[in-house]
């Protein structure tokens, strides 16, 4: 079946630091790639997607590549705020997930200031 | 903006009671699901529901879970008989179509259900 794997946490970093969260997949056929936050407190939100090989998808700051060659989608942000710590989730869906989510572990991220 | 309400934050039960856990999706929004999460695993898949039925299930999803939506409003996630490995985050979500690739899944704050 449908899987993602995230990098081991939690991160912790400094204001202003790069940021990179290793996310990998695996599927069948061609699914959508997605990051999703969770800030403490809440919900999970839906922070970027990319649905196609080489898609980008961007969104305050933070940015993924769908690469099919490595079925990677990992996060990045260059310049991280006291306000991006959250927990972030990969998830996929298609495959043999169409219709539902498959999520990674999570990643903690602390920034200090 | 709308969002997915779930109530109540934290519950805790004796192992062998029943449970229910209430969700009030956004209003509009037609698809409904209900995930968990124990802690430090993923996040896990158990039901979509559609037109008043299941639409997709998981094997987790077994006879000791059912799902209702009594009224035009809620959506509940019952566990007829809790189990200690029941203990979990269970989040609610809901979106206006099928699937997370043609509208984003919008979910709520999470129940804490802590099985003793």
């Amino acid at each position: 079946g449908d899987s993602v794997t995230q990098m081991e946490g939690p991160v912790t970093l400094s204001e202003e630091a790069f940021l990179t969260i290793n996310c990998t997949y695996t599927a069948t056929g061609y699914p959508s790639l997605f990051w999703y936050v969770q800030y403490p407190g809440e919900g999970l939100q839906l922070l970027l997607k990319a649905t196609k090989a080489d898609d980008k998808g961007s969104n305050k700051g933070f940015e993924a590549t769908y690469r099919k060659e490595t079925t990677s989608f990992h996060l990045e942000k260059g310049s991280v705020q006291v306000s991006d710590s959250a927990v972030y989730f990969c998830a996929l869906t298609g495959g043999t997930s169409y219709g539902k989510l498959t999520f990674g572990q999570g990643t903690i991220l602390t920034v200090h200031p | 903006e709308p969002e997915v309400t779930q109530t109540p934050s934290h519950q805790v039960t004796q192992m062998g009671q029943e449970v229910i856990l209430r969700c009030v999706p956004i209003s509009n929004h037609l698809y409904f699901y209900w995930y968990r999460q124990i802690l430090g695993q993923k996040v896990e898949f158990l039901v979509s529901f559609y037109n008043n039925e299941i639409s997709e299930k998981s094997e987790i999803f077994d006879d000791q879970f059912s799902v209702e939506r009594p009224d035009g409003s809620n959506f509940t996630l019952k566990i007829r008989s809790t189990k200690l490995e029941d203990s979990a985050m269970y989040f609610c979500a809901s979106s206006e179509a099928r699937g997370a690739l043609n509208s984003p899944l919008h979910f709520g704050n999470g129940t804490r259900l802590t099985v003793t």
